[in-house]
């Protein structure tokens, strides 16, 4: 069984600068989140997504973070302008409807903020 | 509001010996806890969890944990560590009522020879 696809595995950008990270869960997921992981810290939760509807993004800055699940499957996470604070991992996760406990995560991406 | 707090922040231990990573949260209501462990340059993978049943729970590469509610704590213990145990851990905690995974600091790892 194939697991969570993420790329790209790293970026390097400068400030004010725009990035996209796209993220492909496991086969009949419903179930998406993505996380941001600064370094020495533990994942915070961005979005949450079921099927193709946000459940929660209360935790999203939205001033310039976005995302969009579309179809329901695969997922963009989106920050424009990137500032040096962005700089962190982003991890995809995705878990089964009926099994919401059991999170699979990706590899992440790896942002620097120059 | 739901938190998780891991007590130690780095924990050296030579290879063949016992281990413990601390790890209390505090919730107003029933929880979900989990512990994942991640390599370097690696996505977190599930080491074990508790949802319900035994307090005593038993996962992947011989960890266990034991969840005391009394104690609001889930410590994740290992009887003899390898080389290959070196990585990051963090635990996490779900409350009943959401589906919010919060994470906590997590604790470094570093099995000696």
């Amino acid at each position: 069984e194939a697991g969570v696809a993420q790329s790209p595995r790293y970026k390097i950008i400068e400030k004010r600068q725009s990035v996209a990270f796209w993220c492909n869960p496991i086969s009949g997921h419903a179930t998406l989140y993505w996380y941001q992981q600064i370094l020495g810290q533990g994942p915070k939760l961005l979005i949450q997504f079921q099927n193709n509807g946000v459940v929660d993004d209360s935790q999203l800055p939205k001033d310039r973070f976005s995302a969009e699940r579309l179809k329901g499957v695969d997922s963009t996470l989106k920050i424009q302008p990137a500032k040096l604070e962005d700089s962190a991992v982003y991890l995809c996760a995705s878990s089964q409807f009926s099994r919401l406990r059991e999170l699979f995560f990706g590899e992440g991406s790896r942002l620097t903020v120059l | 509001a739901q938190s998780v707090t891991q007590l130690d922040s780095q924990v050296p231990v030579f290879e063949e010996a016992p281990v413990e990573l601390r790890c209390n949260y505090s919730s107003s209501v029933s929880v979900y806890l989990f512990w994942y462990v991640q390599y370097p340059n690696q996505g977190l993978q599930l080491l074990l969890k508790y949802l319900s049943g035994s307090t005593l729970v038993k996962g992947i590469n011989g960890f266990e944990a034991e969840f005391n509610k009394s104690q609001t704590s889930f410590h994740l213990r290992k009887p003899s560590v390898h080389i290959s145990d070196t990585a990051e851990y963090f635990c996490a905690v779900i409350m009943y009522n959401n589906n919010d995974m919060r994470f906590g600091a997590g604790t470094r790892l570093t099995v000696k020879p």
